[in-house]
């Protein structure tokens, strides 16, 4: 959806770097949800926020840190990158008030680290 | 660890014909979803399953919850070149809060 985007779309960086994968919705949505995708894993959940003053760890937390700037935005960084942080990366939101949970999905940043 | 799992991870098909794959869970789910990502591109919803036992159709897709609301199944009937992607499956874990425990997904491809 365009209404979620992610960027960069494409990234390579060496091992040690600091990272930022910044996204934004203008869907109005209050969740915001950063996963990482590996082949045969599916999707797994890293930190999702509920609001702005929310922030929770998800499955796979370590080696991330998250900062929502505002509803409208939820950055994930990577403090020290190492290569099996190599991923693709997405961002999704959610309407809490929606009678439906779906999440939808930015289009995804690759990630590779050297 | 992982606990949705989804079987099978790959499933290749000549078109026409059908295709399932399987979700289940390690616990009750209070909802499962359906989520269908192209290739290079990012998951989108299908749908959403609530009731115990429940059915839905969408056009050749067959969704089904199952009694123990721990399993799901999505069945496309007569394929199409157009249904080549990955599907996932995910629900909110019991005891896990209201976020989404996605499946490992099974890959579809169609062949001419």
């Amino acid at each position: 959806d365009a209404d979620v985007t992610q960027t960069p779309r494409n990234r390579i960086t060496k091992t040690g770097k600091r990272i930022m994968l910044e996204c934004s919705q203008t869907k109005g949505h209050d969740r915001m949800y950063w996963y990482r995708q590996d082949p045969g894993l599916g999707l797994r959940l890293i930190y999702y926020s509920f609001d702005v003053k929310d922030i929770n760890k998800g499955e796979i937390s370590d080696g991330y840190s998250v900062s929502r700037q505002a509803q409208a935005k939820f950055s994930l960084s990577l403090e020290s990158a190492i290569p099996n942080q190599t991923a693709l990366y997405f961002c999704a939101t959610e309407d809490s008030w929606s009678s439906y949970n779906e999440q939808f999905f930015g289009p995804g940043t690759r990630l590779t680290v050297l | 660890g992982q606990q949705v799992m989804q079987i099978p991870q790959y499933q290749h098909v000549q078109e026409g014909e059908d295709f399932t794959t399987y979700c289940n869970s390690s616990t009750t789910l209070s909802n499962i979803q359906w989520y269908k990502q192209r290739p290079g591109g990012h998951p989108v919803f299908l749908i959403q399953l609530v009731k115990s036992g429940e059915v839905k159709k969408q056009k050749r897709l067959t969704f089904q919850f199952g009694e123990a609301k721990k399993n799901s199944s999505l069945h496309i009937t007569a394929t199409q070149t157009t249904d080549v992607g990955t599907y996932f499956c995910a629900g909110p874990l019991t005891g896990g809060g209201n976020k989404l425990t996605f499946g490992t997904g099974t890959q579809l491809k169609v062949e001419l």
